[in-house]
């Protein structure tokens, strides 16, 4: 059973750097695409970019500016970094694995989530 | 606002069935993208229900099926249980976007 674990700081101040890691555990991160996915307080989910084991990446337009995902195959990890944040940067992040098929793609494996909330 | 459309809420009594639908554009449903749905249940990771639009993973129970039509995808709820109450979502790719998309999200209550 794939599993993936959040972690990371509980809070973050405006204008700083929100820093996550997400550890996959019982597959190897050499395969399949990796995501990261938000939800703000009362509102839907948003996707923030993914990450292949090469390092190849894809992000959200509307964060692509301040966002960077990055891979560490040694441990079997990757991380999402999201620069100059606001009190709208404030939701649930989840990451997961984003399976890639012919029409689209999806995600079949989710981790908990981590709530990070941003304030001084 | 999400790009994909769904009623914030439905609700049936338990044994009835529900319809959750989801609205998209030439974008995204619409271009012929597949559509997918995620159950959020409260204190639990979102969870695969339905994948390319009609396919249940391993383990997903038979009342739960989906489809689609056009600009717009449905999921279907049959002999709804207490379980099932929780968040369901809709999910698709934007070819605008060159990324995924999801619909805002419906609560299901059983009454």
């Amino acid at each position: 059973q794939v599993q993936l674990l959040e972690s990371g700081p509980g809070l973050v101040k405006p204008s700083e750097t929100l820093s996550l890691t997400c550890t996959v555990s019982d597959v190897s991160i050499y395969t399949y695409y990796w995501s990261w996915i938000r939800q703000p307080p009362g509102k839907g989910l948003e996707w923030i970019g993914y990450i292949d084991y090469r390092g190849s990446t894809n992000y959200n337009p509307s964060l692509k500016s301040r966002v960077t995902i990055s891979i560490d195959t040694s441990k079997n990890q990757f991380s999402l970094k999201l620069n100059s944040v606001t009190a709208a940067d404030t939701a649930v992040y989840y990451c997961a694995r984003e399976i890639v098929v012919a029409d689209g793609v999806y995600f079949d494996y989710w981790g908990q989530g981590t709530l990070v909330p941003v304030s001084s | 606002q999400s790009v994909l459309t769904q009623p914030p809420s439905v609700s049936g009594a338990p044994g009835q069935g529900v319809t959750i639908s989801c609205t998209g554009s030439s974008s995204n449903i619409g271009a012929g993208y597949d559509v997918h749905w995620y159950q959020h249940l409260p204190g639990t990771a979102p969870k695969l229900l339905i994948y390319g639009n009609n396919n249940r993973p391993s383990g997903v129970p038979d009342r739960f099926s989906g489809s689609k039509s056009g600009t717009s995808a449905s999921l279907a709820i049959t002999g709804l249980q207490a379980e099932d109450e929780g968040d369901y979502y809709c999910q698709s790719y934007d070819s605008s976007l060159s990324g995924s998309v999801f619909g805002g999200g419906t609560k299901l209550t059983v009454l």
